[in-house]
């Protein structure tokens, strides 16, 4: 079975700019969720998403949204972006009705804001 | 404040050596999980624990969920270089469905 992929792997914006990431979770779970992992903050929570809706979200501001689509694809977008928002995004995918919300990660996409 | 605090933040140890990390907080979880994540790779699942002091056995890996639900360590045995990786503890809150993540451990194991 094929793992989550995240494309892209790489990718440098400037300040102001808007990005879209995106996320294909393992065959059959319809639950993805979306990390910001900075060496400073560790691993933060930024949404999740079950069956194209929106179920939990974290503290970011409104610049951060996402989406799912039927096939339980997810993109996430950073609009007007800081130089903070540099980051490993992660995307981790989980079966559906799983009790201890287990996670499957993606390798990532590394965001560099200049 | 960090929910979930690991210590240390570092570790670097020679080949064969034992060691232990901690994972801590104020707040009882419902359950706790181990990650391991190498550098370039995202975190992977190496444990879940539900019960208080309940204790996992993975390998040369031992992971202990706390009586009170509030800490869990994770020990290894006789370290090998490829143990090296950041781990973090991820827990859920009781009444929460979401993960709170520590900063984690980073172990570096040289031969």
């Amino acid at each position: 079975k094929a793992g989550v992929t995240q494309t892209p792997r790489y990718l440098i914006k400037t300040r102001g700019q808007q990005v879209t990431l995106s996320c294909s979770p393992i065959s059959g779970h319809r639950s993805v969720s979306w990390y910001q992992q900075t060496p400073g903050q560790g691993l933060q929570f930024l949404f999740e998403y079950f069956s194209e809706t929106q179920r939990n979200k974290g503290n970011f501001p409104g610049r951060f949204s996402g989406r799912q689509f039927s096939n339980s694809r997810s993109e996430m977008n950073v609009s007007t972006l800081e130089l903070g928002d540099s980051a490993l995004y992660l995307c981790a995918s989980s079966f559906e009705r799983e009790q201890y919300n287990e996670q499957f990660f993606g390798p990532g996409t590394r965001l560099t804001v200049l | 404040t960090q929910l979930l605090e690991q210590s240390p933040q570092f570790l670097s140890i020679q080949e064969g050596e034992n060691l232990t990390v901690y994972c801590n907080s104020s707040s009882v979880f419902s359950s706790l999980q181990w990650y391991r994540q190498e550098p370039g790779e995202g975190p992977v699942l190496l444990v879940t624990v539900v019960t208080g002091g309940e204790v996992k056995k993975l390998k040369r890996l031992t992971f202990q969920f706390g009586d009170a639900r509030k800490d869990s360590s994770l020990h290894i045995t006789a370290a090998q270089p490829g143990d090296t990786g950041l781990y973090l503890c991820a827990g859920i809150l009781s009444g929460y469905s979401t993960l709170t993540f520590g900063k984690g451990t980073m172990l570096l194991v040289s031969p």
